[in-house]
């Protein structure tokens, strides 16, 4: 089990560029997560993934932003034409359903975003 | 719309003694979970506490131990004889039973002083 990882760990980039992110969850994990953190507030929801299906999507999560997971392993997180607004540290999380209702995400380490 | 609010945005606790960190929440629904997340600085979150709403007991893990009050829609965390590595955020976070986003706090950043 080697955790939650993300790539890359940090980025930089010029406002109205795109951006791609990359988030590897535990390999035997069929649930996804996406976060957004900004400085001084907790994670806020963008979306969820269960295997390849994105289940839901919060309204933060604007038109210039797509996740997918395809093939129901990894998931990338694009955002399109970069704001200022945008910089945060992108959070991705994952989980197994077990049936028992309580499912515990595991966060990985995070990307994070300067526009500048 | 849930809601979870977290009052403390700093504590700080000496090194062996015991620090409550405070959370409320708002909801409307019976069935939910709450959640205490540390995020260490410049390290990933972990879990450090889960309390499920329909158990009356509260939750305990080692030296972390939760007051859950769901009249008053309150959820503290108490740890025991801090130490150097408890220093970190502390999140409290909500989730409705057969929902999966967390909703999370504003967070408590701890310090423990030597």
């Amino acid at each position: 089990d080697t955790g939650v990882s993300q790539n890359p760990r940090h980025k930089i980039t010029k406002r109205g560029q795109n951006v791609t992110f990359r988030c590897d969850p535990i390999s035997e994990h069929n649930r996804l997560y996406w976060y957004r953190q900004t400085l001084g507030q907790g994670p806020e929801f963008l979306t969820y993934f269960q295997n390849e299906a994105q289940l839901e999507k919060s309204r933060l999560l604007s038109d210039r932003f797509s996740a997918e997971r395809p093939k129901g392993s990894f998931s990338t997180l694009e955002i399109q034409r970069t704001e200022q607004g945008d910089s945060a540290m992108y959070l991705c999380a994952s989980s197994q359903t077990t049936g028992t209702g309580v499912y515990e995400q595991y966060f990985g380490p995070g990307t994070r975003l300067t526009v500048t | 719309a849930q809601t979870v609010t977290q009052s403390q945005p700093e504590m700080s606790v000496q090194e062996a003694e015991t620090v409550t960190l405070s959370c409320t929440y708002d909801t409307s629904e019976s069935d939910y979970y709450l959640f205490w997340y540390k995020q260490p600085p410049s390290r990933q979150m972990i879990l450090v506490i889960r309390q499920e709403a329909y158990k009356q007991q509260n939750a305990t893990e080692n030296r972390f131990s939760v007051n859950f009050q769901k009249a008053a829609k309150s959820f503290s965390l108490k740890i025991s004889d801090s130490q150097l590595g408890d220093a970190a955020m502390y999140f409290c976070a909500y989730n409705n039973f057969g929902n999966e986003k967390l909703t999370f706090g504003t967070g408590t950043r701890l310090t423990i002083i030597p």
